[in-house]
């Protein structure tokens, strides 16, 4: 059985760097082919891709907030990493990790809501 | 970058009718290479997280019921659900993963007439 879950802050402070984990099981990220992509939904509205890891570390960000965004990844510890520097109220969502095989994000954690608030 | 654009925003439907959502990609997502369209869908219920339905525009994910079809090709594409059921009550979502940023449509809302 496959299981993501994010964990971390579920309130930050404007200009606060977030940094959200996203602990598996029931894969690996050293297959090939494996991937943990980032997304986050805004309430009311539509999903967002962030990033993408793959199990040989090859990294992509999403070019508008690629500035602000790290992504990292523990294969002894089954976790992939996200931070996210110089949060604003725009950043306010629900931000989910999902595994990829390639780019097909077939199996989803149950998100996290964050809200940026001072 | 590719921007995906749904049809139509909501959308109600009989039971045990048919609903058919259209998806549009600003550029072709077809790579001919391999002759696969890098086409997702997605069904989200509220406070849940997307499922996926269907990838390569049409082929079912597993333990997803075969009256989700999705079909199209390059920049226009089709999800149909037969036969609709209550718990089909959702929005629906579709994604490129052509090309970074991997987009999504904004979401179309089905629920039951």
């Amino acid at each position: 059985q496959i299981t993501l879950k994010e964990s971390g802050p579920t309130l930050v402070k404007p200009t606060q760097t977030l940094t959200l984990t996203c602990t598996f099981s029931g894969f690996s990220l050293s297959n090939a082919g494996v991937g943990v992509g980032w997304f986050r939904q805004p309430p009311g509205k539509t999903l967002e891709w962030l990033a993408l890891i793959q199990w040989d570390d090859d990294k992509r960000h999403s070019p508008s907030l690629s500035s602000r965004l790290t992504v990292t990844k523990d294969t002894s510890k089954n976790q992939v990493v996200l931070i996210m520097t110089n949060m604003d109220p725009v950043d306010t969502a629900t931000y989910y990790c999902a595994r990829a095989l390639g780019k097909i994000h077939d199996q989803w954690g149950q998100g996290i809501l964050v809200t940026v608030s001072s | 970058d590719i921007v995906m654009t749904q049809s139509p925003d909501s959308l109600a439907v009989s039971l045990g009718e048919r609903a058919t959502i259209n998806c549009k990609s600003s550029q072709n997502i077809l790579y001919n290479t391999n002759n696969k369209n890098y086409l997702a869908w997605y069904q989200q219920k509220p406070g849940q997280p997307p499922k996926l339905l269907l990838y390569w525009a049409s082929i079912r994910e597993s333990g997803v019921p075969d009256r989700f079809s999705g079909s199209g090709s390059a920049t226009d594409f089709t999800l149909t659900i037969s036969n609709l059921q209550a718990e089909d009550v959702a929005v629906y979502y579709c994604q490129q993963y052509y090309l970074a940023p991997y987009a999504f449509g904004q979401g179309t809302k089905l629920e039951i007439k």
